[in-house]
């Protein structure tokens, strides 16, 4: 069975720019989860979706926004990006509870510039 | 604010031993918890949970360990092996809007 997929796995953007993230969980997997990685720390949480309700929302700019779609993919939308913007953003699906198992994707590699 | 922090940034260790990772977490909420390993360029990879109404939680080579007294985590490699080699986190359920509280990470190398 696939595993979370995320794209574009590397993704080269301005500053001022806008840029969508894609991910799609695990087939039977109701809930996702978006992180940001910067290099050399955890992941910090930016929102949760489950059921195509936003669950949950991180200490994230309104520049950052998502959504779920009836077949639970999701995107990630980031506005007028920043240089600090550039990190790893990582997909995590789960089964439904938060208290779950969380897989992750990949990632992909945003850099701004 | 809340959060899950790692004693150590690199840990090496010799092929074969075993290998102990610490994590401290200062939510006392804190139900549920998790280990990842992250390689370079992957995603985190769920190694091992364990929920707060546990101890000690064993898988393949792995021990989970929670001290709820003083608020510690640890995780415990047996036989480590070139592979093991990575980035280990602790996270943590507890936290509002049910999101993961990580740790910065331990960097476990293993000497041949």
């Amino acid at each position: 069975d696939a595993g979370v997929t995320q794209s574009p796995t590397h993704l080269i953007k301005t500053r001022g720019q806008q840029v969508t993230l894609r991910c799609s969980p695990i087939s039977g997997h109701k809930s996702v989860s978006w992180y940001q990685q910067v290099l050399g720390q955890g992941p910090q949480f930016i929102f949760q979706y489950y059921e195509k309700e936003e669950r949950g929302r991180g200490n994230f700019p309104d520049r950052f926004s998502a959504r779920q779609f009836p077949n639970y993919s999701s995107e990630l939308n980031v506005n007028a990006l920043l240089l600090g913007d550039s990190a790893l953003y990582l997909c995590a699906s789960t089964l439904d509870s938060y208290k779950n198992i969380q897989y992750f994707g990949a990632g992909t590699r945003l850099s701004v510039l | 604010g809340e959060s899950v922090g790692l004693h150590l940034p690199t840990l090496s260790v010799q092929e074969g031993d075993n290998s102990i990772i610490n994590c401290a977490y200062s939510n006392s909420a804190s139900d549920y918890f998790i280990w990842y390993k992250q390689e370079s360029g992957k995603g985190p990879q769920f190694i091992i949970d364990i929920r707060s109404n546990m101890d000690k939680r064993q898988g393949q080579r792995v021990t989970v360990l929670l001290n709820k007294t003083v608020k510690h985590l640890s995780l415990q490699i047996a036989a480590t092996q070139p592979g093991d080699s990575a980035v280990y986190f602790c996270a943590e359920t507890g936290g509002p809007n049910y999101q993961l509280i990580w740790g910065a990470g331990t960097k476990l190398i293993i000497k041949p």
